[in-house]
């Protein structure tokens, strides 16, 4: 079945510096779907994507989905203490019945 | 809006014994309930789709007759770990999908931790 990779597993950065997560399948994707998850909590919806090329900022983060819909990246600009956690991409949805998740990437961030 | 209840949070049990946790959608109507479950570093795992009114869906490996999932409502859907084992030690997640809403985002209850000792 359709995968998603998530790379990478973990970072770690200082605390101002900036974090990428890329999301990558091998096949096109009709929609990806962006999570993050506290230590100890659930994941907890941040956006979706669905249209190719398309680009959403929330703040200090900016989601792109690629021309091909095949890739996908979470970019954090001037991390802060906050942004610690996993960020999990996803794809899928109620449509095609569930979400499949990447393995997400944990993201420290040391003061 | 759009919050999603798990009870109960945490719950130690013996193996061998039965475990029931509800996920309940709190101010919306839910017909498709997802079940997760997370081992410690991996990703969430779908277990099984819950349908409300019909057979739930279960996903490959996963065995039906141990983990019974019933959707009653529109509002609230269980899981029933039956005769768990020490394996079964997981942080289960539900997720619920809005019946109104067109959009395919799913709302995640705040997960149990179930320990089998």
């Amino acid at each position: 079945g359709q995968q998603v990779m998530q790379i990478p597993q973990y970072q770690h950065v200082q605390e101002g510096e900036d974090f990428t997560t890329y999301c990558n399948s091998s096949t096109t994707l009709s929609n990806i779907q962006w999570y993050k998850q506290r230590p100890g909590g659930h994941p907890v919806f941040l956006i979706q994507l669905v249209k190719s090329g398309e680009v959403k900022k929330q703040k200090r983060l900016t989601f792109q989905f690629g021309e091909a819909k095949k890739n996908s990246s979470l970019h954090i600009t001037a991390t802060q203490t906050t942004d610690v956690g996993t960020y999990f991409c996803a794809q899928g949805g109620r449509s095609q019945g569930n979400l499949i998740f990447g393995k997400g990437t944990k993201l420290s961030v040391k003061p | 809006g759009a919050v999603v209840s798990q009870h109960p949070s945490r719950v130690i049990c013996k193996s061998g014994t039965s475990v029931k946790i509800e996920c309940r959608s709190l101010d919306f109507q839910a017909t498709t309930m997802f079940w997760y479950r997370q081992f410690p570093k991996q990703s969430l795992m779908l277990m099984a789709t819950s349908n409300e009114g019909s057979k739930a869906t279960y996903e490959q490996g996963v065995e039906k007759d141990k983990f019974l999932i019933n959707h009653a409502s529109l509002t609230l859907s269980t899981l029933t770990v039956t005769s768990a084992h020490p394996e079964d030690s997981s942080f289960y997640i539900c997720s619920a999908v809005s019946s109104v809403t067109s959009t395919d985002t799913q709302y995640f209850g705040p997960g149990t931790r179930l320990t089998v000792l």
